[in-house]
């Protein structure tokens, strides 16, 4: 597909787990954003990627929380340990550099019981 | 932290009317852009002004600027139930074109 693509759609983790979540964004795209969004709140920064790489990471809210994006296209974003205040909807963006509207992917729902 | 406001945070209005939303934020931006999120699924990018417009028309949306105010508000006109979505206003930070910061949004609901 065209669009910007995020798997797994739903994730549920056991607290103190390890999870990796994975975002394909549209083909050609430099930039790529991630966002949380809690549930009734609107998305809010976490990262962002310029290529390969990351030009912001100011939104992270704990040094459990870690992505990446080594060839510059594929970003993973990985929480360690995770807590159940880490439940949420996670969004991938992307857009084309110089251009402020961003393309988002259908998120990961994550669930930490 | 949301950059500001959406109100009301939620509206219900019969099939065919218009709905208004508005949005407020804290910071000097140089544009302000609207998304729209179906229940369960991504964010839509609607319209994009910029700080030097006042007023913008796409389709059946009407957006609107007041920066002394810091302020926007957007109009669907003629709404159908396929409208029925949360509505969110975006700004990106530090005046570049990157992060967006959004506010709390609307959730709108169309009857039917």
């Amino acid at each position: 597909g065209a669009g910007v693509s995020q798997s797994p759609r739903y994730k549920v983790a056991k607290r103190g787990q390890d999870v990796a979540l994975r975002c394909d964004p549209i083909s050609g795209h430099v930039s790529l954003f991630w966002y949380q969004q809690a549930l009734g709140q609107g998305p809010e920064f976490l990262t962002y990627f310029q290529n390969e790489a990351q030009l912001d990471k100011s939104g992270l809210p704990s040094d459990r929380f870690f992505a990446e994006r080594p060839e510059g296209s594929v970003s993973t974003l990985k929480i360690q340990r995770t807590q159940q205040e880490d439940s949420a909807v996670y969004l991938c963006a992307s857009s084309v550099y110089g251009e402020t509207e961003q393309y988002f992917g259908p998120g990961t729902r994550l669930t930490v019981t | 932290s949301q950059q500001g406001e959406e109100d009301p945070q939620a509206l219900s209005i019969q099939e065919g009317e218009n709905a208004t939303m508005n949005c407020s934020y804290k910071t000097s931006i140089n544009n302000l852009q609207w998304y729209r999120q179906n229940s369960g699924r991504g964010l839509v990018h609607l319209i994009l002004i910029r700080s030097n417009e006042r007023e913008k028309h796409s389709g059946r949306l009407r957006v609107t600027l007041d920066t002394s105010k810091k302020s926007s508000s957007l109009l669907i006109t003629a709404s159908r139930a396929a409208d029925t979505a949360s509505y969110f206003c975006a700004t990106p930070t530090n005046f570049g074109n990157e992060k967006l910061t959004f506010g709390t949004g609307t959730r709108l609901t169309i009857i039917p």
